[in-house]
C-alpha cells in the first residue's frame, strides 16, 4: 500500500548550520511532492514542491531533492534560523491513483539551538 | 496575501452532538479539502471537493461526516453525532485550478469532544 514516512522523528541543529530532513515514500505512482512546515498550533505551511519529472528544486534557503530510484525525498535548509524550528512534513500526491488527496508523512521535529 | 480562514478556532462539544466546522477557502480556488490531525500524529486526508461534489474521500469520512459549499464562498464539514475519537485539529485547505499545485491550509479548528 501507499505510505510516506520519515527516517528521523527529531533533528536538532545549531543556528547557522544546514539542516537536512529526509522522507521515504513507497508509491512509485506519486507524481507530486510537497514539503510543509507546521508550527505549534498552526496549520501546515507550504515550503516547496517538486514534480516527479524533476530531481531538484531550489527556493529561498531551501532545496528539495527527489530520488525516484530509491523513492527518497529530502529537504535542505541552508543557514538554519531559530524561526525554522517546527515540524516538517513531506506529502505526496498520486498514491493509489488518487489525483486529489495529499498523503502526509509522520513529521520531523526540527529544533534550532541559538 | 490570500488565506484560508476557519471558524471557530476551538469547539468543545458533547459526545453525540452535531458540529459544523466552517471554512472560507481562497476565493479563486476550485479544489477544497478537509484534513484532520489527532494530537501528535500526522495530518490525515478526509475528503476532497471539486465542482460541487465529493471527488475523493478516505475511510475516516464515514456516514457521520458530510461537506457542503452552501453559498459559493463557505465550505463546511459537518459531523452528525460526534464521538470522543473525533477530537482532533481539523484543517481546511484549498488549491487553484492546476492539478499539481500546492494546497493552502487554514489555521485549523480544534475540536474537543467530551
Amino acid at each position: 500500500g501507499e505510505s510516506v514516512g520519515l527516517h528521523l522523528p527529531t533533528l536538532s541543529v545549531q543556528e547557522g548550520d544546514n539542516s537536512i530532513i529526509n522522507c521515504a515514500y513507497s508509491n512509485s505512482a506519486s507524481d507530486y511532492f510537497i514539503w510543509y512546515k507546521q508550527e505549534s498550533g498552526k496549520g501546515p505551511q507550504f515550503i516547496i514542491d517538486i514534480r516527479s519529472n524533476m530531481d531538484k528544486r531550489q527556493g529561498q534557503r531551501v532545496t528539495v531533492l527527489l530520488n525516484k530510484t530509491v523513492k527518497h525525498l529530502s529537504l535542505q535548509i541552508a543557514a538554519t534560523q531559530p524561526g525554522d524550528s517546527a515540524v516538517y512534513f513531506c506529502a505526496e500526491k498520486g498514491g493509489g491513483g488518487s489525483n486529489y488527496k495529499l498523503t502526509f508523512g509522520k513529521g520531523t521535529l526540527l529544533t534550532v539551538n541559538p | 496575501e490570500p488565506e484560508v480562514t476557519q471558524t471557530p478556532s476551538h469547539q468543545v462539544t458533547q459526545m453525540g452532538q452535531e458540529v459544523i466546522l466552517r471554512c472560507v477557502p481562497i476565493s479563486n480556488h476550485l479544489y477544497f479539502y478537509w484534513y484532520r490531525q489527532i494530537l501528535g500524529q500526522k495530518v490525515e486526508f478526509l475528503v476532497s471537493f471539486y465542482n460541487n461534489e465529493i471527488s475523493e474521500k478516505s475511510e475516516i469520512f464515514d456516514d457521520q461526516f458530510s461537506v457542503e459549499r452552501p453559498d459559493g464562498s463557505n465550505f463546511t464539514l459537518k459531523i452528525r453525532s460526534t464521538k470522543l475519537e473525533d477530537s482532533a485539529m481539523y484543517f481546511c485547505a484549498s488549491k487553484g485550478d492546476t492539478m499539481n499545485t500546492e494546497a493552502f491550509f487554514g489555521q485549523g479548528t480544534r475540536l474537543t469532544v467530551v
